[in-house]
């Protein structure tokens, strides 16, 4: 079963423009991790947030924690082309170290 | 260093079969873990290995087993296989460094069960 789930399911927009993403959870977390996959590929970890940190850079990636909320997004700023893939959020729970995938955003970036 | 290595990359098979796929995992990592890929499901968890013991299991039913060996590469094994089990089987290998389970990916193994 999912843990998390990212919303949209799909967004589209311009090179140039920015793409926020955004994932909710069901219970109490000790990390949450953005991956990215492009298609028909294995997924490629972006960014990790501990459950005591509330926001986090890497390069054109930010991204935020609210645990009150129990949800996460990520924000990439200038996009461009190459940035379109499917993007998940997952979660790791309670004694449990197994990070859980959402299904994904889909996110198309036009050139 | 290389990363995570799947093989085969395609794979297709008939009712019936089984299916034998492998993954060597980056150097020095010991924790492997299975996924299974559905647009339907999206990605669920099978199982995990580490040290060549099943430490996590996901629900999938017992068609779906695995082995690790002592250099930590990892095999899964899906029997009597199903038109449903055709999926992109993802294997991911871990360092487990302070608590924090980064998955590396391997590219994949495509299964189609016709």
């Amino acid at each position: 079963s999912q843990q998390g789930e990212e919303d949209p399911q799909a967004l589209s927009i311009q090179e140039g423009e920015n793409a926020t993403m955004n994932c909710s959870y069901k219970t109490s977390i000790n990390n949450l991790q953005w991956y990215r996959q492009n298609s028909g590929r294995g997924l490629v970890h972006l960014i990790l947030i501990r459950s005591n940190e509330r926001e986090k850079h890497s390069g054109r990636l930010r991204v935020t924690l609210d645990t009150s909320k129990k949800s996460s997004s990520l924000l990439i700023t200038a996009s461009r082309a190459a940035d379109t893939a499917s993007y998940f959020c997952a979660t790791d729970e309670g004694g449990s170290y197994i990070p859980t995938f959402g299904r994904g955003t889909s996110l198309i970036v036009h050139p | 260093k290389a990363g995570v290595t799947q093989t085969p990359r395609y794979l297709i098979k008939t009712r019936g079969q089984q299916v034998t796929l492998s993954c060597s995992p980056i150097s020095g990592h010991r924790s492997v873990s299975w996924y299974q890929q559905t647009p339907g499901q999206g990605l669920q968890f099978l199982f995990e290995y580490f040290s060549e013991t099943q430490r996590n299991k996901g629900n999938f039913p017992g068609r779906f087993s695995g082995r690790q060996f002592s250099n930590s590469r990892s095999e899964m094994n899906v029997s009597t296989l199903e038109l449903g089990d055709s999926a992109l089987y993802l294997c991911a290998s871990s360092s487990l460094h302070h608590e924090q389970n980064i998955q590396y990916f391997g590219a994949g193994t495509r299964l189609s069960v016709l």
